[in-house]
C-alpha cells in the first residue's frame, strides 16, 4: 500500500539551527501539506502546496519557513533558524483530487 | 467553538462497551476524516465521509455527518484494549486548498 514517507522520524537541532525535514508523498499525488503538533496539543496546518507553489499558508508559516519540491518526488520543509518552540512533531500528507490525504508518520523535532 | 472540536475530550469506557466521539465544525465542507493517534505517534486514517453522505461503516467503526448540525460522530462499537488512542476529526472546506483543520481530538481510554 502506497504511503507517505518521513525522514528523519526524530531530529535534535540546537537553537538557531536550520533544519530541513524530508518527505516523500505518495508517487500521483498532487496536493502537499505540512503540518504541525505541539505536544499535547491539536494538529495545526501549516501549508499546502500545489502546482509548485505555495497554494495556502497559516500564521505560523513565517518568514523563517519555507516548503520547496526540489525534484518532483521529495517535499521539504526548511526552518531557517530554530527556535524552541518550533520543537514539535512536523506531519507531511498527500492527496490526489477529491481524495483523504495521507499522513507520514511525522519528524519529532526538538529544538534544544 | 473552534473549527473541528470533539467532544468530549477524554473517555474512559471498559472494554466491549461503544464509544462515541462528537465533532463540530463552523464553515461549509467537502468531506471530514477521523484520525486516530497513538501517543507521541503518526496520524492513522479511519473513515472519510464526503458532504452529500449521511452515514459511512468500516469494519467496528461507524460515521455519521449532519451538514445541518455541522456535526458528525464517530462510533467504535464493542472497543478493544488496542483502541486505546486520540481520535481526532478534520474537516476540508468546501472550496480552495481542501485543507484540513483538525479538532482538538478526544483521548479514548478503553480497559481491559
Amino acid at each position: 500500500e502506497p504511503e507517505v514517507t518521513q525522514t528523519p522520524s526524530h531530529q535534535v537541532t540546537q537553537m538557531g539551527q536550520e533544519v530541513i525535514l524530508r518527505c516523500v508523498p505518495i508517487s500521483n499525488h498532487l496536493y502537499f501539506y505540512w503540518y504541525r503538533q505541539i505536544l499535547g496539543q491539536k494538529v495545526e496546518f501549516l501549508v499546502s502546496f500545489y502546482n509548485n507553489e505555495i497554494s495556502e499558508k497559516s500564521e505560523i508559516f513565517d518568514d523563517q519557513f519555507s516548503v520547496e519540491r526540489p525534484d518532483g518526488s521529495n517535499f521539504t520543509l526548511k526552518i531557517r533558524s530554530t527556535k524552541l518552540e518550533d520543537s514539535a512533531m512536523y506531519f507531511c500528507a498527500s492527496r490526489a483530487d477529491n481524495t483523504e490525504a495521507f499522513f507520514g508518520q511525522g519528524t519529532r523535532l526538538t529544538v534544544v | 467553538s473552534q473549527q473541528g472540536e470533539e467532544d468530549p475530550q477524554a473517555l474512559s469506557i471498559q472494554e466491549g462497551e461503544n464509544a462515541t466521539m462528537n465533532c463540530s465544525y463552523k464553515t461549509s465542507i467537502n468531506n471530514l476524516q477521523w484520525y486516530r493517534q497513538n501517543s507521541g505517534r503518526g496520524l492513522v486514517h479511519l473513515i472519510l465521509i464526503r458532504s452529500n453522505e449521511r452515514e459511512k461503516h468500516s469494519g467496528r467503526l461507524r460515521v455519521t455527518l449532519d451538514t445541518s448540525k455541522k456535526s458528525s460522530s464517530l462510533l467504535i462499537t464493542a472497543s478493544r484494549a488496542a483502541d486505546t488512542a486520540s481520535y481526532f476529526c478534520a474537516t476540508a472546506r468546501a472550496s480552495g486548498t481542501y485543507k484540513y483543520i483538525f479538532g482538538t481530538g478526544t483521548r479514548l481510554k478503553v480497559l481491559a
